[in-house]
Protein backbone atom coordinates (compact mmCIF):
# COMPACT_ATOMS: atom_id res chain seq x y z
CA UNK A 1 0.00 0.00 0.00
CA UNK A 2 0.91 3.52 0.08
CA UNK A 3 3.06 5.09 3.06
CA UNK A 4 5.02 7.73 3.72
CA UNK A 5 8.56 7.92 5.19
CA UNK A 6 10.22 10.67 7.45
CA UNK A 7 13.56 10.68 9.00
CA UNK A 8 13.71 10.21 12.76
CA UNK A 9 13.75 12.86 15.07
CA UNK A 10 14.89 14.43 17.36
CA UNK A 11 16.48 16.93 15.32
CA UNK A 12 18.87 19.19 17.33
CA UNK A 13 19.71 22.44 15.68
CA UNK A 14 21.23 25.77 17.27
CA UNK A 15 19.45 28.84 16.08
CA UNK A 16 20.25 30.32 12.78
CA UNK A 17 21.13 26.49 11.63
CA UNK A 18 19.65 25.36 8.14
CA UNK A 19 17.02 22.82 8.51
CA UNK A 20 16.31 19.80 6.17
CA UNK A 21 13.54 16.81 7.49
CA UNK A 22 13.51 14.13 4.73
CA UNK A 23 10.10 12.46 4.18
CA UNK A 24 9.83 9.99 0.97
CA UNK A 25 6.91 8.24 -0.17
CA UNK A 26 5.16 5.42 -2.50
CA UNK A 27 2.01 5.67 -4.11
CA UNK A 28 0.06 5.18 -6.82
CA UNK A 29 -1.78 8.41 -9.03
CA UNK A 30 -0.72 11.35 -8.30
CA UNK A 31 -1.16 12.38 -4.45
CA UNK A 32 -1.36 15.79 -3.17
CA UNK A 33 1.59 16.16 -0.53
CA UNK A 34 1.34 17.89 2.85
CA UNK A 35 3.58 19.08 5.79
CA UNK A 36 1.96 19.60 9.70
CA UNK A 37 3.28 21.27 12.38
CA UNK A 38 2.05 20.79 15.96
CA UNK A 39 3.12 22.23 18.86
CA UNK A 40 3.48 20.85 22.39
CA UNK A 41 -0.35 19.95 23.57
CA UNK A 42 -1.65 21.49 20.69
CA UNK A 43 -3.14 19.80 17.63
CA UNK A 44 -1.92 20.11 14.43
CA UNK A 45 -1.53 22.80 11.73
CA UNK A 46 -1.20 22.85 8.35
CA UNK A 47 2.27 24.45 7.41
CA UNK A 48 2.47 23.98 3.30
CA UNK A 49 1.47 21.92 0.69
CA UNK A 50 2.12 20.87 -3.09
CA UNK A 51 -0.40 19.11 -5.26
CA UNK A 52 1.91 18.63 -8.26
CA UNK A 53 5.22 17.47 -9.68
CA UNK A 54 7.45 20.82 -9.37
CA UNK A 55 5.04 22.10 -6.86
CA UNK A 56 6.93 24.19 -4.37
CA UNK A 57 4.83 24.82 -1.24
CA UNK A 58 6.10 27.53 0.99
CA UNK A 59 4.91 28.92 4.45
CA UNK A 60 6.92 30.94 7.58
CA UNK A 61 10.25 30.32 5.91
CA UNK A 62 9.38 26.74 5.19
CA UNK A 63 9.66 25.58 1.71
CA UNK A 64 9.09 21.95 0.13
CA UNK A 65 9.31 20.55 -3.18
CA UNK A 66 7.81 17.64 -4.67
CA UNK A 67 10.16 15.96 -6.20
CA UNK A 68 8.32 12.62 -8.34
CA UNK A 69 11.61 11.09 -9.89
CA UNK A 70 13.02 10.90 -6.34
CA UNK A 71 9.49 10.39 -4.49
CA UNK A 72 10.30 12.75 -2.07
CA UNK A 73 8.91 16.20 0.00
CA UNK A 74 11.80 17.18 2.05
CA UNK A 75 10.91 19.77 4.32
CA UNK A 76 14.02 23.05 4.20
CA UNK A 77 14.44 26.50 6.54
CA UNK A 78 16.81 28.55 5.98
CA UNK A 79 17.52 29.75 9.62
CA UNK A 80 15.70 28.00 12.40
CA UNK A 81 14.19 29.77 15.26
CA UNK A 82 13.84 28.56 18.63
CA UNK A 83 10.19 29.30 18.04
CA UNK A 84 10.41 26.42 15.58
CA UNK A 85 10.48 23.50 17.44
CA UNK A 86 8.26 21.32 17.55
CA UNK A 87 6.76 17.99 15.97
CA UNK A 88 6.75 17.96 11.64
CA UNK A 89 4.29 15.19 10.50
CA UNK A 90 4.44 14.64 6.21
CA UNK A 91 1.20 13.57 4.78
CA UNK A 92 -0.22 12.30 1.41
CA UNK A 93 -3.82 12.01 0.71
CA UNK A 94 -3.99 8.59 -1.15
CA UNK A 95 -5.82 7.91 -4.05
CA UNK A 96 -6.30 4.39 -3.27
CA UNK A 97 -8.63 5.47 -0.32
CA UNK A 98 -10.63 8.29 -1.47
CA UNK A 99 -7.79 10.59 -0.80
CA UNK A 100 -7.94 10.10 2.93
CA UNK A 101 -4.60 10.88 4.26
CA UNK A 102 -1.76 8.96 5.17
CA UNK A 103 0.81 10.19 7.94
CA UNK A 104 4.60 9.73 8.45
CA UNK A 105 5.50 9.33 12.24
CA UNK A 106 6.74 12.56 12.67
CA UNK A 107 9.61 14.35 13.88
CA UNK A 108 10.72 16.56 16.84
CA UNK A 109 12.41 19.42 15.69
CA UNK A 110 14.39 20.81 18.72
CA UNK A 111 15.92 24.23 18.45
CA UNK A 112 18.75 25.26 20.83
CA UNK A 113 19.50 29.26 21.75
CA UNK B 1 -14.04 32.45 12.98
CA UNK B 2 -14.48 28.85 11.85
CA UNK B 3 -13.18 26.42 13.02
CA UNK B 4 -13.25 23.14 14.84
CA UNK B 5 -14.02 23.18 18.98
CA UNK B 6 -13.07 19.58 20.88
CA UNK B 7 -14.22 19.51 24.43
CA UNK B 8 -12.82 18.61 27.25
CA UNK B 9 -9.26 19.36 26.98
CA UNK B 10 -8.45 17.03 29.51
CA UNK B 11 -10.65 13.95 30.58
CA UNK B 12 -10.82 11.41 33.21
CA UNK B 13 -11.81 8.01 32.85
CA UNK B 14 -12.77 5.35 35.59
CA UNK B 15 -12.28 1.31 34.90
CA UNK B 16 -14.99 0.12 33.62
CA UNK B 17 -16.70 3.57 32.34
CA UNK B 18 -17.35 5.05 29.28
CA UNK B 19 -16.42 8.42 28.20
CA UNK B 20 -17.32 10.60 25.37
CA UNK B 21 -15.36 13.40 23.35
CA UNK B 22 -17.19 16.28 22.01
CA UNK B 23 -15.86 17.53 18.48
CA UNK B 24 -17.96 20.55 16.96
CA UNK B 25 -17.31 22.08 13.51
CA UNK B 26 -18.54 25.18 11.97
CA UNK B 27 -16.49 25.29 8.40
CA UNK B 28 -19.43 23.52 7.05
CA UNK B 29 -17.36 20.29 5.82
CA UNK B 30 -18.37 16.97 4.77
CA UNK B 31 -16.02 14.98 6.39
CA UNK B 32 -14.97 14.20 9.86
CA UNK B 33 -12.27 12.28 11.33
CA UNK B 34 -11.03 11.34 14.76
CA UNK B 35 -6.69 9.93 15.46
CA UNK B 36 -5.09 8.38 18.06
CA UNK B 37 -1.96 10.33 19.35
CA UNK B 38 0.30 8.43 21.67
CA UNK B 39 3.75 9.45 22.91
CA UNK B 40 6.46 10.03 20.18
CA UNK B 41 4.30 8.40 17.89
CA UNK B 42 2.34 9.54 14.66
CA UNK B 43 -1.80 9.73 13.96
CA UNK B 44 -4.02 6.80 13.96
CA UNK B 45 -7.31 6.82 12.62
CA UNK B 46 -9.94 5.45 14.33
CA UNK B 47 -13.28 6.63 12.44
CA UNK B 48 -14.12 8.98 9.80
CA UNK B 49 -16.99 10.28 8.44
CA UNK B 50 -17.64 11.43 4.69
CA UNK B 51 -21.66 12.40 5.05
CA UNK B 52 -23.94 13.28 7.66
CA UNK B 53 -25.68 9.48 8.86
CA UNK B 54 -22.80 7.50 8.01
CA UNK B 55 -19.60 6.67 9.57
CA UNK B 56 -16.51 3.97 8.28
CA UNK B 57 -13.99 2.43 10.78
CA UNK B 58 -10.41 3.26 10.52
CA UNK B 59 -7.21 1.01 11.68
CA UNK B 60 -8.07 1.11 15.59
CA UNK B 61 -11.58 1.14 15.77
CA UNK B 62 -11.88 -1.53 18.11
CA UNK B 63 -13.27 -0.29 21.97
CA UNK B 64 -14.22 2.61 20.00
CA UNK B 65 -17.95 4.42 18.74
CA UNK B 66 -18.87 7.25 16.54
CA UNK B 67 -22.24 8.81 15.08
CA UNK B 68 -22.77 11.30 12.96
CA UNK B 69 -26.23 12.89 12.89
CA UNK B 70 -25.76 16.63 12.36
CA UNK B 71 -23.14 17.71 10.09
CA UNK B 72 -21.20 20.10 12.90
CA UNK B 73 -20.87 17.54 14.82
CA UNK B 74 -18.87 13.91 15.42
CA UNK B 75 -18.95 12.72 18.92
CA UNK B 76 -16.38 9.74 20.15
CA UNK B 77 -17.04 7.57 22.70
CA UNK B 78 -14.11 5.65 23.92
CA UNK B 79 -15.93 2.13 25.74
CA UNK B 80 -14.92 0.22 28.58
CA UNK B 81 -13.80 -2.35 25.92
CA UNK B 82 -10.94 -0.03 25.15
CA UNK B 83 -8.23 -1.53 27.68
CA UNK B 84 -5.65 1.13 26.55
CA UNK B 85 -7.57 4.50 26.22
CA UNK B 86 -4.59 6.88 27.91
CA UNK B 87 -3.85 8.64 24.71
CA UNK B 88 -4.18 12.45 23.04
CA UNK B 89 -7.52 12.62 20.56
CA UNK B 90 -7.72 14.79 17.74
CA UNK B 91 -10.39 15.72 15.87
CA UNK B 92 -10.49 17.17 11.93
CA UNK B 93 -12.43 17.89 9.25
CA UNK B 94 -11.72 18.14 5.63
CA UNK B 95 -14.49 19.44 2.32
CA UNK B 96 -14.98 18.12 -0.32
CA UNK B 97 -14.44 14.50 1.63
CA UNK B 98 -12.77 12.92 -1.88
CA UNK B 99 -10.56 15.83 -3.16
CA UNK B 100 -6.97 15.14 -3.24
CA UNK B 101 -5.68 18.60 -2.76
CA UNK B 102 -7.59 19.81 -0.25
CA UNK B 103 -5.80 19.57 3.76
CA UNK B 104 -7.56 18.51 6.93
CA UNK B 105 -8.34 20.82 9.80
CA UNK B 106 -8.03 20.26 13.04
CA UNK B 107 -9.50 20.58 16.61
CA UNK B 108 -6.78 21.48 19.83
CA UNK B 109 -7.54 17.71 20.85
CA UNK B 110 -8.44 16.11 24.06
CA UNK B 111 -6.11 14.23 26.45
CA UNK B 112 -7.25 10.90 27.84
CA UNK B 113 -6.27 9.40 31.18
CA UNK B 114 -6.91 6.74 33.09
CA UNK B 115 -8.03 7.07 36.89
Amino acid sequence: GNSVTQMEGPVTLSEEAFLTINCTYTATGYPSLFWYVQYPGEGLQLLLKATKADDKGSNKGFEATYRKETTSFHLEKGSVQVSDSAVYFCALSDPDSNYQLIWGAGTKLIIKP
Amino acid sequence: DGGITQSPKYLFRKEGQNVTLSCEQNLNHDAMYWYRQDPGQGLRLIYYSQIVNDFQKGDIAEGYSVSREKKESFPLTVTSAQKNPTAFYLCASRHPPGASNQPQHFGDGTRLSIL
